[in-house]
């Protein structure tokens, strides 16, 4: 059974980066046809797509997020991780490590794997 | 990018009952829609995906239906387990957006 785990600091300090890794165990992060991705959530809010990157390392991002955003893999220690900079107190959420399909008629790149999440809390 | 809009934000509803949930797209997006389930303080959980597809593992008593614009999550037979929070997702392009949710509450 395909397991996700988010991990990293849960208190991060405005202007600073956050940073956080998702292990991921029971099968191949370089799995063809599978993407990984972020999501967060505001507390009490709704999803917000963050970026996805594929083993190769090719990624996309939510323009929103573009430039303060980096998606990076490492398939020998079966992890993918984010990196966001300089934070505010808006970046406040749990944020989910998810696998999505690639999309195609038939899978409609679904998210159909995640992580529990991790609250990050931004304040000073 | 895409807006997706849901309808109702909330609802409230008996076990037994027949539920449907809209998720509207603010421009076509074929087929290429998601619905999840979350629980407080837990995970999305995927229910359908294409629009109409039963993911594995998922009650037969949840269905979706739609394309193009417009889609629906149908609950045939409300279960005190399926109190919780449903979006809806599109992956037609990119970002990749989520409805606002629909909160179902227990009557």
């Amino acid at each position: 059974q395909l397991q996700l785990q988010e991990s990293g600091p849960g208190l991060v300090k405005p202007s600073e980066t956050l940073s956080l890794t998702c292990t991921v165990s029971g099968g191949s992060i370089s799995s063809s046809s599978y993407y990984w991705g972020w999501i967060r959530q505001p507390p009490g809010k709704g999803l917000e797509w963050i970026g996805s990157i594929y083993y190769s390392g090719s990624t996309y991002y939510n323009p929103s997020l573009k430039s303060r955003v980096t998606i990076s893999v490492d398939t020998s220690k079966n992890q993918f991780s984010l990196k966001l900079s300089s934070v505010t107190a808006a970046d406040t959420a749990v944020y989910y490590c998810a696998r999505h399909n690639e999309v195609t008629v038939v899978t409609a790149g679904a998210f159909d794997y995640w992580g529990q999440g991790t609250l990050v809390t931004v304040s000073s | 990018d895409i807006q997706m809009t849901q309808s109702p934000s909330s609802l409230s509803a008996s076990v037994g009952d027949r539920v449907t949930i809209t998720c509207r797209a603010s421009q076509s997006i074929s087929s290429y829609l998601n619905w999840y389930q979350q629980k407080p303080g837990k995970a999305p959980k995927l229910l359908i995906y294409a629009a109409s597809s039963l993911q594995s593992g998922v009650p037969s008593r949840f269905s979706g239906s739609g394309s193009g614009t417009d889609f629906t999550l149908t609950i045939s037979s409300l279960q005190p387990e399926d109190f919780a929070t449903y979006y809806c997702q599109q992956s037609y392009s990119t970002p990749r957006t989520f409805g606002q949710g629909t909160r179902l509450e227990i009557k």
